[in-house]
């Protein structure tokens, strides 16, 4: 089975700091359409989880700018540029390419304000 | 609005069964499949398996396999999804959510998602 490790699994940023997460697949996520199979979830504290990122770098709609998806391959990247006090909760990246049957989240990051 | 709404937590004991519901509003039912996803406490979130609500097709993750039925009511545009013979360790939130389509590579994601029902599990 693919393994998703996510690093760190806790980080604590200044506001108006960059926060950077990190998620490597065990088996490349690129498809033979030239696409990465990657998404990124954000679960608040007390709410259901939310997209904020799909095929590696595309921001779902309603997401601020702030955050970014990159990498290719194996490593992947979520970026978060000024963070703000909003921010905090748990991400996850979520790989899609090697189905069926499974989509496999990371372990989860959690994110907290100093 | 695009809306996914859940029934509410239940309590239940070993051995017993239960279907959590998740009626959708705000698009087509048919149109978009529907995952579930699990969060155990303190845990992250693991993918269950999916529908198809247009014919009732099912994709089960291999660890939820033979443990859960997902099924559809399209004439109440609600999906259910089934634990039986629980166990403590089904105690968890349960989450529907809305897979969308990147067209024109047919890629899935979940764009939107219930509110979530809490099952305790306890003798």
């Amino acid at each position: 089975d693919i393994l998703m490790t996510q690093s760190p699994l806790s980080l604590a940023v200044t506001p108006g700091e960059s926060a950077s997460i990190s998620c490597r697949s065990s088996r490349s996520l690129l498809h033979s359409n030239g696409h990465y199979y990657l998404d990124w979830y954000l679960q608040k504290p007390g709410q259901s989880p939310q997209l904020l990122i799909y095929l590696g770098s595309n921001r779902a709609s309603g997401v601020p700018d702030r955050f970014s998806g990159s990498g290719s391959g194996t490593d992947f990247t979520l970026t978060i540029s000024r963070v703000e006090a909003d921010d905090v909760g748990i991400y996850y990246c979520m790989q899609g390419l090697h189905t069926p049957p499974e989509y496999t989240f990371g372990q989860g990051t959690e994110l907290e304000i100093k | 609005e695009v809306q996914l709404l859940q029934s509410g937590a239940e309590v239940k004991k070993p051995g017993e069964s239960l279907t959590i519901s998740c009626q959708v509003s705000g698009y087509t039912f048919s149109n978009f499949w529907i995952s579930w996803v699990r969060r155990m406490p303190g845990k992250g979130l693991e993918w269950m398996g999916r529908i198809d609500p247009s014919d009732s097709y099912t994709s089960y993750s291999s660890s939820f396999q033979g443990h859960v039925t997902f099924l559809i009511d399209k004439s109440i545009n609600t999906a259910f999804l089934h634990l039986n013979s629980l166990e403590a360790s089904d105690t968890a939130i349960y989450y529907c959510a809305r897979q969308n389509k990147v067209a024109p590579i047919n890629y899935l994601y979940m764009d939107v998602w219930g509110n979530g029902t809490t099952v305790t599990v306890s003798s």
